[in-house]
């Protein structure tokens, strides 16, 4: 099964409202999450990095009071795209990177990344 | 992290081998090559690294030029599922500041 999950896999919303995108890392903790964004045909930006229980870190040209990052736990990171515009419909995927061991899907290397399955964000 | 340069696009047909060029002439000592794939609107996949051995898992195997300086990834006998995006990234595995970063791959496109 998936390391990672993402939650909810597509979303339509309409212009100025917010919307919420949940990151789970199962059965693995994550001690830090990405998220990335990207646009139809072209590859994947980094959009922050956060570390459980402090604030993300937002790449160059990122606004942070627009992409709220919260990473309460270290299983779950999520991303609020607050008073969401056209502009912002993209596809958002996050990757967790975490302390090695076992789980579900194998054995886990410390400090690599997997990868949820994205989210797909319309707004209208 | 090193940069890579891979061809935009490559076609392969059905049942043959694709090869997949990248080149990271800048790659250091202890930097890694990884390679991962996107299929159409789903997350990234892990596909196979290594340092400086070829390695082959249930996937492909991953060619290394002794300087290092470039690699192939060698996907034995392609299907129409291969068709996707594949990236080369050089990094040093395991070091908490260094993330994955993403150029701008190459779409492989498997043909019947």
């Amino acid at each position: 099964g998936a390391v990672v999950s993402q939650h909810p896999s597509w979303v339509i919303c309409k212009s100025g409202t917010s919307v919420k995108i949940e990151c789970r890392s199962l059965d693995f903790q994550a001690t830090t999450m990405f998220w990335y964004r990207q646009f139809p045909k072209q590859s994947l930006m980094l959009m922050a990095t956060s570390n459980e229980g402090s604030k993300a870190t937002y790449e160059q040209g990122v606004e942070k009071d627009k992409f709220l990052i919260n990473h309460a736990s270290l299983t779950l990171s999520t991303l609020t795209v607050t008073s969401a515009h056209p502009e912002d419909s993209s596809f958002y995927i996050c990757s967790a990177r975490g302390l090695g061991g076992y789980a579900l899907a194998g054995y886990l290397q410390t400090g690599e990344q997997y990868f949820g399955p994205g989210t797909r964000l319309t707004v209208t | 992290d090193a940069k890579t340069t891979q061809p935009p696009s490559m076609d392969c047909a059905e049942g043959r081998a694709a090869n997949l060029p990248c080149n990271h002439s800048t790659i250091s000592g202890n930097e890694y090559v990884y390679w991962y794939r996107q299929i159409h609107s789903q997350g990234p996949q892990y596909i196979i690294h290594g340092l400086k051995n070829n390695e082959t898992n249930e996937m492909a195997s991953l060619i290394i030029t002794e300087d290092r300086k470039s690699s192939t990834l060698i996907l034995p006998h392609a299907t129409l599922r291969d068709t996707a995006v594949y990236y080369c990234i050089v990094r040093v595995p395991n070091n908490a500041g260094n993330m994955l970063t993403f150029g701008g791959g190459t779409r492989l496109m498997v043909k019947p």
